[in-house]
Parts: C-alpha cells; sequence; structure tokens
C-alpha cells in the first residue's frame, strides 16, 4: 500500500508568481483534502476534492484553486502569490466510505518559500 | 468562530517521564477528534475518538474523550527521545464529508536524554 506522495518537496517563488503543488493520494483513497500550515501554526483547510469536484473550502481566496484527476491525485494552484503564502502545504487523503468515520493520511507536504 | 485549543504549546521533559497533553475544543458540530504526531512534516495518525469509542490505547499513548467537557488528553507513559514531536489535536466537525479538520497549535514536546 502507496502513502501518500507531495512533490516538489521544496519550492521559492517570488511575489505575484503563480505555483502548482502535487500529491497522490493513498492507494485505495478517493477524497483529497488540502492544508496550509503557517511556522508555529497547526494546519488551517484550505478545500477538500471528491470524485473530482470541489467538496468544501476554508476560509481562503479564489486565488487558491485546485483539481483532482480521474486517477484521484490533486493539484493545488496559488495564483498572485503573497509573502504571507509562505508555510508548508500538506495533502492529505481518505476514503469517503459509509461508516461516517473519516480518518486523513498525510503527505509530507511541500515547503513554499515567497521572497 | 469554531476553535480547539491545546495546552502546553510546548513541553521539556525527561526519558522515563509520563506526559500529558491537553485538547479543548469549542465546534458547532461534532463528530471525532483525532491526534496526529508531527515530526518533521508528515502529521502521521494515532488516534480517533468518537462517541462511541472515547477511549484508545497504542502501547505507551493512550488518548481519552470526554465529551462532558468538550476536551480530550493524550498520555504518553515512560517517553523516549523519539516521542519528540508536535502533537497536534484536531476535530472532525461533519465525518469528513467536507473535509475540514479543525487543528489546534500543537504542542511541541521534547524529550531529553
Amino acid at each position: 500500500e502507496t502513502g501518500v506522495t507531495q512533490s516538489p518537496t521544496h519550492l521559492i517563488k517570488t511575489r505575484g508568481q503563480q505555483v502548482t503543488l502535487r500529491c497522490s493520494s493513498q492507494s485505495g483513497h478517493n477524497t483529497v483534502s488540502w492544508y496550509q500550515q503557517a511556522l508555529g501554526q497547526g494546519p488551517q483547510f484550505i478545500f477538500q476534492y471528491y470524485r473530482e469536484e470541489e467538496n468544501g473550502r476554508g476560509n481562503f481566496p479564489p486565488r487558491f484553486s485546485g483539481l483532482q484527476f480521474p486517477n484521484y491525485s490533486s493539484e493545488l494552484n496559488v495564483n498572485a502569490l503573497e509573502l504571507d503564502d509562505s508555510a508548508l502545504y500538506l495533502c492529505a487523503s481518505s476514503l469517503d466510505g459509509t461508516s461516517g468515520f473519516y480518518t486523513q493520511y498525510f503527505g509530507p507536504g511541500t515547503r513554499l518559500t515567497v521572497l | 468562530e469554531d476553535k480547539v485549543v491545546q495546552s502546553p504549546l510546548s513541553l521539556v521533559v525527561h526519558e522515563g517521564d509520563t506526559v500529558t497533553l491537553n485538547c479543548s475544543y469549542e465546534v458547532t458540530n461534532f463528530r471525532s477528534l483525532l491526534w496526529y504526531k508531527q515530526e518533521k512534516k508528515a502529521p502521521t495518525f494515532l488516534f480517533m475518538l468518537t462517541s462511541s469509542g472515547i477511549e484508545k490505547k497504542s502501547g505507551r499513548l493512550s488518548s481519552i474523550l470526554d465529551k462532558k467537557e468538550l476536551s480530550s488528553i493524550l498520555n504518553i507513559t515512560a517517553t523516549q527521545t523519539g516521542d519528540s514531536a508536535i502533537y497536534l489535536c484536531a476535530v472532525d466537525p461533519y465525518g469528513g464529508s467536507q473535509g475540514n479538520l479543525i487543528f489546534g497549535k500543537g504542542t511541541k514536546l521534547s524529550v531529553k536524554p
């Protein structure tokens, strides 16, 4: 069973640029959630994708957007980067089932630095 | 506004000590509470606690949910240097249907030899 993987590991961008982060979900999982973790803070929910559709969104502006592909992998896109976007971006996958309880399993994250 | 508060924010102990980490929550909806351990980057899952499963144990780690007090504790007995990490508490308000785990800031645990 493969775990959640993310790429790239690190990324440095300048203000105003655009960035795409990638995530492959754990084998058998059909739901992907993205989180932003600033230094010294807990992860903050950005959005979730289920069956290629956005299925819940946190308090992030529209310049944060995403995609989920038929193989359940996902992308996070951030346009017009700002200094405050510097953070660890975490992807988590889960299996949407019928129990009503879902454990999210996290990838190693992408460290984004905006200069 | 939904919030999860963890205490203490940091803790330094010596190997062999027992520690208790605290998590309290104020949320509109509650489905489950989860504990994660974050060593470098990826938070790794420890426990999920629900109304029907308020106590979990795995080796030296155990956790209890107090739904009346809206809180949870994570206990680690006979700590080892490998327990050094940030421990994150999160509440799942909707059972994952909208994905939004609400996290606390974490407790940074340092275990000295």
